[in-house]
């Protein structure tokens, strides 16, 4: 079965450091996938998707994405964090049948940007 | 861009007592499906549709009913709500590309 595991629950993180949140994803074939932003009492974003080709993938807010097939991973990067970017990330694999398709996510990691 | 409407945003309900979450959406997506989120945990997907009066069992669908009543809207309904359902929900739609589009959530108290 298509699953997603994101191992850090929380990232504590300094202003203008750099960023990678973690993701690894179960998939028989080549998934799609996606990260997904949560800020406080809102709904979920769309930052970026895979579907195929490149494996690096760019998204909004200067956040990229390197799909890594042999590591079955997915990971959240950006080069220099602002506060802003404080939030809950969510990694997710699209899961799909012959009908209908859905998405599995993550548990989400809980990023902490401090002065 | 799309745009998912949900209300209420927040709402307190007594146990046993029936509960109604809308959803509404205006980019005449297909795809809508209600999830639940737990604290420190992904969404979890309750009941999903692709059709207007048609809904489908998602992952969790055991105590929750939904309805889609128009390509627009979609509600989950909790007959009898129980302490377990105590959550945020969300709603989401989807066209035929693979991003789903979240309204901004509904968090249930049930006491």
């Amino acid at each position: 079965a298509q699953s997603v595991t994101q191992p850090d629950a929380r990232v504590t993180v300094s202003e203008g450091a750099s960023l990678q949140l973690r993701c690894k994803y179960s998939s028989s074939v080549t998934p799609y996938l996606f990260w997904y932003v949560q800020y406080p009492r809102q709904g979920l974003q769309l930052l970026l998707k895979y579907y195929s080709g490149d494996p690096v993938v760019q998204g909004v807010n200067g956040f990229e994405a390197e799909f890594s097939k042999s590591n079955s991973s997915f990971h959240l990067r950006k080069a220099s964090v602002h506060w802003s970017d404080s939030a809950v990330y969510f990694c997710a694999v699209r899961i799909a049948s012959s009908s209908f398709s859905k998405l599995v996510f993550g548990q989400g990691t809980s990023l902490s940007v401090v002065p | 861009e799309a745009a998912v409407t949900q209300s209420p945003r927040s709402k307190v309900a007594v146990t046993g007592g029936k509960v109604t979450l809308s959803c509404h959406q205006t980019n005449n997506h297909d795809y809508m499906y209600w999830y639940r989120q737990d604290t420190g945990h992904g969404l979890r997907l309750i009941h999903y549709s692709y059709v207007a009066d048609s809904t489908e069992k998602g992952d969790i669908p055991d105590g929750y009913k939904a309805s889609r009543p128009s390509q627009e809207n979609f509600s989950l309904i909790l007959e009898l709500a129980s302490l377990s359902q105590t959550a945020v929900y969300f709603c989401a739609s989807k066209a035929f590309s693979y991003e789903q589009y979240f309204g901004p959530g509904t968090r249930l108290t049930v006491l």
